[in-house]
């Protein structure tokens, strides 16, 4: 079972907002940088976030990425039927000396 | 052009050893820390494993921590992950990855996955 916990899964319909939570603790969220991941099956894990809220130039400005004490979020507005897939957040956790993934989160466009 | 290929993925019988290897190229690959990451099947991602950029530094994951060995040859650009005292837990598909960020996190460039399967 991972220290950081999202919600199963999110949806809403195409063009609309959704927002995945992160919830970690003072040994991994509240000290060390967030980065967020897209994850579609059978493909290699994509980089959308890094260091809480940084986006490289090849990710749209529909993902964002917040973070506040020991929690971060996820943001992705004009949702589209591609954006349908697996995500996840992962940060260095200082207590158990390495990095760890989140629970996921399917992500449904209606 | 950044790119990592993987290989030394397949069928492995319980208690047993596999090595992966993930050849850098694009990039210099001295200068970076690597991750090996795994997805199980139907289940999430997990990072197994990290290695400081001079390789005198790793970390593990508990659940491979004493049978799974990250290493680098930094002359070869290559980054490799020996993996002994193979569980079933162990499937799934395996990917290295450059570190990004400020901290230590896979990052931007991902191989493209290696498929491990412990059976007898």
């Amino acid at each position: 079972q991972s220290v950081l916990t999202q919600p199963p899964s999110v949806s809403a319909a195409p063009g609309q907002k959704v927002t995945i939570s992160c919830s970690g603790s003072s040994s991994n969220i509240g000290n060390n940088y967030v980065s967020w991941y897209q994850h579609l099956p059978g493909t290699a894990p994509k980089l959308l976030i890094y260091d809480n809220t940084g986006r490289q130039s090849v990710i749209p400005d529909r993902f964002s990425g917040s973070k506040s004490d020991t929690s971060a979020t996820l943001g992705i507005t004009g949702l589209q039927t591609g954006d349908e897939a697996d995500y996840y957040c992962g940060t260095w956790d200082s207590r158990l000396n390495a990095f760890v993934f989140g629970t996921g989160t399917k992500v449904t466009v209606l | 052009e950044v790119q990592l290929v993987e290989s030394g993925g397949g069928l492995v019988q319980p208690g047993g050893s596999l090595r992966l290897s993930c050849e850098a190229s694009g990039f210099p690959f001295s200068s970076y820390a690597m991750h090996w990451v795994r997805q199980a099947p139907g289940k999430g991602l997990e990072c197994l494993s990290t290695i400081l950029s001079h390789g005198g530094t790793t970390y593990y994951a508990d659940s491979v921590k004493g049978r799974f060995t990250i290493s680098r040859d930094n002359s070869k650009n290559t980054l490799y992950l020996h993996m002994g005292s193979l569980r079933s837990e162990d499937m799934g598909v395996y990917y290295c990855a450059r570190n990004t960020g400020s901290d230590l996190a896979p990052g931007d460039y991902w191989g493209q996955g290696s498929l491990v399967t412990v059976s007898s």
